[in-house]
């Protein structure tokens, strides 16, 4: 059964850093892409960065460029997220998940970990 | 980048009624075109990828057509389990999501 367990959330203060983890069991890790997708309290899915099996590849939405960095451990089975100059606007639930790439534009996520809350307060 | 808009914002049903959910696009998407549910509390689950193809173990009941800019996601007929937020998905873009509420 493939499983993601994200953890490392917590309360943060602004302009502070934290380090997001998810660990992977029960598929092929190193075969596949890894991304983070968030959902800030009450509203809706906002995708953040994802990473290419090999770690070669990454990207991000905009909001979070220069201050989040996604990574990977391949022979750990982890994902993990560096988030640095957190804003109150970053606070969400953080879910990793697989992503299923079958051609240059199909793609979806599945499975999905539980999230982990991030919160970024004074 | 390509912008999802779903309809209705939230939609009020009662269990063996059937809902017809929208997710349009603001260019044509082909049939890239993704369709998740969301219960309070939880992860999203995966439904239809492809715009009509089920995921493994998602009951009969859910169906996804489309093409284009035009999406639809049909729930023949509701159970209470079925009460939930559905989003549509492409690449990184999420629709707003539907509201699914018991009537």
């Amino acid at each position: 059964e493939v499983q993601l367990v994200e953890s490392g959330g917590g309360l943060v203060q602004p302009g502070g850093s934290l380090r997001l983890s998810c660990a992977a069991s029960g598929f092929t890790f190193s075969n596949s892409w890894m991304t983070w997708v968030r959902q800030a309290p009450g509203k809706g899915l906002e995708w953040v960065a994802n990473i290419r099996q090999d770690g070669g590849e990454k990207y991000y939405v905009d909001s979070v460029k220069g201050r989040f960095t996604i990574y990977r451990d391949n022979a750990k089975n982890s994902l993990d997220l560096q988030m640095n100059s957190l804003r109150a606007e970053d606070s969400a639930v953080y879910y990793c998940a697989l992503q299923k790439i079958t051609a240059v534009t199909h793609t979806w996520f599945d499975p999905w970990g539980q999230g982990t809350l991030v919160t970024v307060s004074s | 980048e390509i912008v999802l808009t779903q309809s209705p914002a939230t939609l009020s049903l009662s269990p063996g009624e059937r809902a017809t959910l929208s997710c349009r696009a603001s260019q044509g998407v082909s049939n890239n075109l993704v369709w998740y549910q969301q219960k309070p509390g939880q992860a999203p689950r995966l439904l239809i990828y492809d715009a009509s193809n089920r995921a493994t173990g998602i009951p009969a009941r859910f169906s996804g057509s489309g093409s284009g800019t035009d999406f639809t996601l049909t729930i023949s007929s509701l159970e209470p389990e079925d009460f939930a937020v559905y989003y549509c998905q492409h690449r990184q873009s999420f629709g707003q999501g539907t509201k699914l509420e018991i009537k």
